[in-house]
């Protein structure tokens, strides 16, 4: 079965500082989701990529897939308090997007 | 535009009674998936229901039962529960589940805990 690793498991940055976090897959990606949780809340869709080198950006929130490695990485630029939360990678390996893994996720903390 | 809502938001219960969850999909969505989070586990896929029928399913025993409605409202069902049954369950919608495309919509959860 498909495993996603995210790293780091926790981030603390400054406001206004800029950060990464990276998703590793164990099999090939077919498509990648990436997600942000509240603590205790749903998640809530950030970005997909399907094809390898594919970038999508929106607002300070930019993700790149390189289908090769087989990872994802979200880069966060300028980070805000808002930003903080939980950020989950899922990815399918059906190739269908009705049955996601999800990496262990990445707790974000933004400092004033 | 409604979202995916799910019923209750909280829940408690004691080992050994069931529970049955509900969730309401994003009107025009006929596939649905329900989804554990747990602290030790991380969120892990329980099954996904399309036109009634269960077309996927994750590894849980099967005291974790569901079904899927005409009117694709979801339930799951979780039979003779264990302290490990404690965790926020997440349901999500899409147009058919089938699009490697096509974005999941989560609800805000119920957060069950079994003492």
């Amino acid at each position: 079965s498909q495993e996603l690793e995210q790293s780091p498991q926790s981030l603390i940055v400054q406001e206004g500082k800029n950060l990464t976090i990276n998703c590793t897959s164990s099999k090939t990606l077919y498509g990648l989701y990436w997600y942000k949780q509240k603590y205790g809340e749903g998640l809530i869709f950030l970005m997909m990529l399907q094809k390898g080198g594919e970038e999508k950006s929106h607002e300070k929130i930019t993700a790149k897939l390189d289908e090769k490695k087989q990872q994802s990485s979200l880069h966060i630029t300028a980070s805000q308090p808002s930003h903080a939360g939980i950020y989950l990678c899922g990815a399918d390996s059906t190739g269908t997007a009705s049955k996601l893994t999800f990496g262990t996720g990445t707790r974000l903390q933004v400092t004033l | 535009k409604a979202g995916v809502t799910q019923t209750p938001r909280y829940l408690i219960k004691t080992r050994g009674q069931q529970v049955t969850l509900s969730c309401s999909p994003i009107s025009g969505h006929r596939s649905v998936s329900w989804y554990q989070q747990t602290p030790g586990q991380g969120l892990q896929f329980l099954f996904e229901y399309f036109s009634e029928t269960q077309r996927n399913k994750g590894n849980f025993p099967g005291r974790f039962s569901g079904r899927q409605f005409s009117n694709s409202r979801s339930e799951m069902n979780v039979s003779t529960l264990e302290l490990g049954d404690s965790a926020l369950y997440l349901c999500a919608s899409s147009w058919t589940g089938a699009n490697l495309n096509e974005k999941l919509f989560f609800g805000s959860g119920t957060q069950l805990s079994v003492l």
